[in-house]
């Protein structure tokens, strides 16, 4: 079964600075998918950023972006500029191949404190 | 509103109560999933609909709980002679194109205490 794992229960950053989030996931696809969601405190959560397996180029969306190493099956989430809005629990996730498991697998979490 | 409702978005339960937890997905999305996320955890896979169809309950921890989505638009995820080990947030989750882009739209939860 897929796993992933977030090794940083806890992260904190200073306001405008970068951090990063760390995530491995363990699987023996090829083809597969990976998410960051943001889940602020009693907030739905939302997604922040995806990555096709297939795509050698890292996903980005504005401060957003990520470092994805398929052969260490890693994928670091890099917030940039951060801002207050940025304090939230963040969830690395993974989803298999089109016509495997229909599933998001997500890790326990990393919670960003962002101070100001 | 445009966004997946969810209710009651809390409920205490007396241990051994059935409890009936509803989703409201977003119009028009055909995939909906039910998701447990305790306390400090991540949101643990229950069940999946693809419209009216369940085709994934493996996640279920045991026969007390059980989903509906008969209509292919509503859900419900009922859990009978709730214990102790039930309580934790219920979050559902629709999307138009799971199968496509893998991206989930979720609700604010149900949270769940059973005393």
């Amino acid at each position: 079964a897929q796993t992933v794992t977030q090794s940083q229960p806890e992260m904190s950053v200073q306001e405008a600075e970068t951090v990063t989030l760390s995530c491995t996931y363990d699987t023996s696809e090829s083809d597969y998918y990976l998410f960051w969601y943001k889940q602020p405190p009693s907030r739905q959560m939302i997604l922040v950023i995806r990555q096709e397996a297939y795509k050698q180029q890292n996903a980005t969306e504005n401060r957003f972006s990520v470092n994805f190493q398929k052969a260490a099956k890693s994928f670091s989430l890099k917030i940039s500029d951060s801002q207050l809005g940025d304090a939230a629990m963040y969830f690395c996730a993974y989803k298999g191949p089109q016509g495997g498991s229909e599933k998001l697998v997500f890790g326990k979490g990393t919670k960003l404190t962002v101070n100001p | 509103g445009a966004g997946v409702s969810q209710s009651p978005r809390y409920k205490v339960a007396k241990r051994g109560q059935d409890v009936a937890l509803r989703c409201d997905p977003i119009s028009g999305h055909v995939s909906l999933f039910w998701y447990q996320q305790a306390l400090g955890q991540g949101p643990e896979f229950l069940t999946y609909f693809q419209n009216e169809a369940q085709l994934d309950k493996s996640g279920l921890p045991s026969d007390r709980f059980f989903a509906e989505r008969p209509e292919g638009s509503v859900s419900t995820l009922k859990i009978q002679r709730t214990q102790q080990e039930d309580s934790a947030v219920y979050l559902c989750a629709s999307s138009p194109s799971f199968f496509e882009t893998g991206e989930l739209f979720f609700g604010e939860g149900s949270r769940l205490t059973v005393l």
